[in-house]
């Protein structure tokens, strides 16, 4: 049992946008501005997205988009591609003691 | 270009010592914190530890703690993941990855390594 909750999987089609939670508690998500989400290929490691709640690294398209409202962050893809078929996993900082918590995981299924 | 070159599959039997490794090149090394992380299909992804190549600071998750040794040896630019007497519970992918800008809260993992696969089975 992972430390964050996120929906098992979530599916739409192209061009549709999906949106994918991440809920954890006030000694994670809700304490810090430090969340950060990952999309993970078969038989890769996982990529960074969006680090810091809602900020892209470079070279990130900008359809994806982060936000955190509470001890909930979300992780939103919009215009939907066929790439975008992967595991996404949110991450927060948790504090001195554990400093990172990830979720369990969601599988994005591009219909 | 940025790269962490993970070192192959392994497989071992309970009771043995392992030390999978995690090469990094592309950057200055030393400046920036490398995690390890463990992946496996019950739990998902688990935070285990960060090290700072610099100075050799390591943080431990309170759950790997005592559990395996992380090290760095900053001639190769290479960290180490350690196991003085694994268990069938440890077979799972171990992946190292980057903490961005060199700081240790904030900015997510920016790199990852491709992982390594660890089976403990007798």
């Amino acid at each position: 049992q992972s430390a964050l909750t996120q929906p098992r999987s979530v599916s739409g089609s192209p061009g549709q946008s999906v949106t994918i939670s991440c809920t954890g508690t006030a000694r994670d998500v809700g304490g810090y501005n430090f969340v950060s989400w990952y999309q993970q290929h078969p038989g890769k490691g996982p990529k960074l997205i969006i680090f810091d709640v809602s900020s892209r690294p470079s070279g990130v398209p900008d359809r994806f988009s982060g936000s955190k409202s509470g001890n909930t962050a979300s992780l939103t893809i919009s215009g939907l591609q066929p790439e975008d078929e992967a595991d996404y996993f949110c991450c927060s900082y948790a504090g001195s003691s554990t400093y990172s918590v990830f979720g369990g995981g969601t599988k994005v299924t591009v219909l | 270009e940025v790269q962490l070159v993970q070192s192959g599959a392994e497989v071992k039997k309970p009771g043995e010592s392992l030390k999978i490794s995690c090469k990094a090149s592309g950057y200055s090394f030393g400046n920036y914190w490398i995690a390890w992380v463990r992946q496996t299909p019950g739990k998902g992804l688990e935070w285990m530890g960060v090290i700072y190549p610099g100075d050799s600071e390591t943080r431990y998750s309170p759950s790997f703690q005592g559990q395996v040794t992380i090290s760095v040896d900053k001639s190769i630019n290479t960290a180490y993941l350690q196991w003085s007497t694994l268990q069938a519970s440890d077979s799972a992918m171990y992946f190292c990855a980057r903490r961005s800008r060199g700081v240790l809260i904030g900015g997510g993992f920016d790199y990852w390594g491709h992982g390594t696969r660890v089976t403990v089975s007798s």
